[in-house]
């Protein structure tokens, strides 16, 4: 079975603070995604990565940075977290160069940003 | 862009019933449809997944049909059960990215089943 596990699970934060959020995944996937989930916006799509030592924009980046230091581990970074950035944040990974390729997500992660 | 329109945000039913959930999508490319479902704290999960005009795909008594002509890749149970309360996706994985693989995510369809 596919593993992907987030760390936090929760966490609240003071606006203008530093957030990590962290992805871990055992699938040996080169492709991982970090999403954020909002009422009525489904899932979109923020940072992404093809492999260790990438990371690309997605469709929302800004006031986010991604980190992927090894292919089992892709970070969210939010240097300075402002209140419009508390979301559910939902890590995924999936292989890379296959047309039908399931994406495999993590629990997620509760952000509240005070 | 790509871009995906789920028009219910909320179906509510009574157990037994049949559903349909409905998506459509916009794309310019050949389209990769993919239903996902998410139950309550839980990680969204592949439900289905098509390419194929015209041709059924059916998984855990959901299918769907991806329909070009029309656009359209509904979501249909024939009998909804309790445990089928959950939050469904509908998504378009976006040709056009390769060995990527971005999908394109509708805004989602809750599913509230009730006794």
């Amino acid at each position: 079975e596919a593993a992907v596990t987030q760390s936090p699970r929760n966490k609240v934060a003071v606006t203008g603070g530093k957030v990590t959020l962290s992805c871990n995944q055992t699938n040996n996937h080169n492709n991982m995604y970090w999403y954020r989930q909002d009422t009525g916006h489904g899932l979109r799509l923020i940072h992404y990565s093809y492999g260790a030592g990438s990371t690309e924009k997605g469709d929302i980046p800004d006031g986010y940075k991604a980190s992927r230091p090894s292919q089992e581990n892709f970070s969210l970074i939010l240097e300075l977290a402002t209140p419009s950035q508390t979301s559910v944040y939902f890590c995924a990974s999936g292989e890379r160069g296959k047309r039908y390729a399931e994406q495999f997500f993590g629990p997620g992660t509760r952000l509240t940003v005070l | 862009g790509d871009s995906v329109t789920q028009t219910e945000g909320l179906v509510t039913l009574t157990k037994g019933l049949p559903v349909m959930l409905n998506c459509t999508y916009q794309t310019t490319y050949s389209p990769f449809l993919f239903w996902y479902v998410q139950h309550l704290n839980e990680a969204p999960k592949l439900l289905l997944k098509s390419s194929t005009d015209n041709k059924r795909t059916e998984h855990q008594g959901f299918y769907a049909t991806l329909h070009k002509s029309s656009s359209s890749f509904h979501l249909q149970k024939s009998s909804v059960q309790l445990s089928d309360s959950a939050l469904y996706f509908c998504a378009l994985r976006s040709v056009l990215s390769g060995s990527f693989n971005k999908l394109t995510f509708g805004a989602g369809t809750r599913l509230a089943v009730c006794p």
